[in-house]
């Protein structure tokens, strides 16, 4: 069954520092790889969009990076604003149809001042 | 751009009764999607469309229904709310196999 899995759940960091959150999904093949951040009480916004033969790819101090072959993505967030506080959820196209997006279900970041 | 507009934002309903979800976009996307998102859970696709005058089922269709006479609108039906549809309804468009981009939602909830 094709998964994608968050961890971890939740986190609290200052503001100014750094984090990584972590995804593992089991979809294969796929055909992108997608991180979205979504504020409480709004729809997902998306960061980045990677294909299977990207290793990283970055949206200002969002990095995510992408190794297809352990099916790992990561997410790392520089320098850490209270404006990051939100969910970030991590979405596999699997290959055999973007109507099928597999989502998971997401790490809640609280930046604390 | 207004992106994608949802409407109404809050909803109670009680059990039984039907409603309509508006969703509408200015981008000229041809697919748009209809997501439903439960407490700790990932999204999942209702219903979607890869153009005006076709759409298909995702993955927890039951208990819904969906047309496309536009390729600005999407509208998602409940004929008979039941408790289990208490979720937050998230609409989407895209261009293909692209970004997607969400509306801002709809919180129903049946009592």
């Amino acid at each position: 069954k094709n998964q994608v899995e968050q961890s971890p759940q939740s986190l609290i960091i200052l503001e100014g520092k750094n984090c990584t959150l972590q995804c593992n999904y089991t979809v294969s093949p796929f055909s992108n790889l997608r991180w979205y951040k979504q504020d409480t009480g709004r729809g997902p916004v998306s960061l980045t969009i990677m294909t299977f033969s990207e290793n990283t790819k970055s949206n200002g101090r969002y990095t995510a990076t992408l190794d297809a072959d352990t099916k790992q993505s990561s997410l790392h967030i520089t320098a850490s604003q209270l404006s990051d506080s939100a969910s970030y959820i991590c979405v596999v196209s699997p290959y055999t149809g973007f109507q099928k997006l597999v989502f998971g279900t997401g790490t809640r970041l609280l930046v604390s001042p | 751009n207004a992106g994608v507009t949802q409407t109404p934002k809050f909803r109670i309903l009680k059990i039984g009764q039907s409603m309509t979800l508006q969703c509408t976009q200015d981008m000229n996307h041809n697919y748009m999607y209809w997501y439903r998102q439960d407490p700790g859970m990932g999204l999942k696709l209702i219903y979607y469309s890869v153009g005006a005058g076709i759409t298909d089922k995702g993955e927890v269709p039951n208990g819904y229904n969906v047309s496309r006479s536009t390729t600005e609108d999407f509208p998602l039906r409940l004929e008979l709310a039941a408790p289990s549809q208490t979720s937050v309804y998230f609409c989407a468009s895209s261009s293909q196999d692209n970004e997607q981009f969400f509306g801002p939602g709809t919180r129903l909830t049946v009592l």
